[in-house]
């Protein structure tokens, strides 16, 4: 009930190309849904995030699609670029009390130039 | 710039010696968090302070402790290290509470076990 599946595992993309990732969440008591990038050696950072009143969220080249009835929701990231090469993480945790995270197992992304 | 930091940023110590991670943070929030994240896995959540409130995962192991002497500053102590916890762990922070904000992250403190 807890899970939150990611998928693919790893995605190569050329540069200027679109990289999705896909989430899947069982819990229906979830309603924040962040993504976050990380970088070899490094913590992860909040990239964005979206709440399920909306379908969509647009942040420059990110994008969070979200479809509450088939409980998932999908990072897209336009123009892609070399710098974008990162380990993201989808998220879904309660926007309530404390922010426990729960995680997806994480996509390699690789932009090649 | 308000942050959350971690000390060490890299520990080796020995197998079955206590070793003891920190974690402060110039945020001012008031829920602090503990992700264990292992090699080429996702961050898993050990426990975390709401306030004084400390409050731990049901599948953490009891050789994981943790103090919060004040708002700031927050300590992850591994009692017996062994092998297997060979990990990064991750300090976390976020305001508590209806609508609650982002959680930030330190950078880890990258933990070797010899």
């Amino acid at each position: 009930q807890q899970q939150v599946k990611q998928s693919p595992q790893s995605l190569i993309v050329q540069k200027g190309g679109i990289s999705i990732i896909n989430c899947a969440y069982e819990n229906t008591a979830f309603d924040y849904f962040p993504w976050y990038q990380q970088f070899p050696g490094k913590g992860p950072a909040l990239l964005i995030a979206i709440r399920p009143d909306v379908s969509e969220k647009k942040e420059g080249r990110f994008t969070i699609s979200f479809n509450k009835s088939a409980k998932q929701f999908s990072l897209h990231i336009m123009d892609s670029q070399p710098g974008d090469s990162a380990t993201y993480f989808c998220a879904a945790s309660m926007s309530w009390g404390a922010q426990k995270l729960v995680f997806g197992q994480g996509t390699r992304l690789t932009i090649n130039p | 710039d308000a942050m959350v930091i971690q000390n060490p940023r890299y520990q080796v110590t020995q197998f079955g010696k206590p070793v003891t991670l920190s974690c402060s943070q110039t945020l001012n929030h008031n829920v602090m968090y503990w992700y264990q994240q292992k090699s080429s896995q996702a961050p898993k959540l050990l426990f975390h302070y709401y306030d004084k409130d400390f409050n731990n995962e049901a599948d953490t192991p009891d050789n994981f402790q943790s103090r919060r002497p004040n708002t700031s500053f927050c300590f992850l102590d591994i009692r017996s290290p062994g092998l297997g916890d060979a990990a990064m762990y991750l300090c976390a922070t976020s305001f508590g509470g209806r609508g609650n904000t982002e959680a930030f992250f330190g950078q880890g403190t990258r933990l070797t076990v010899v």
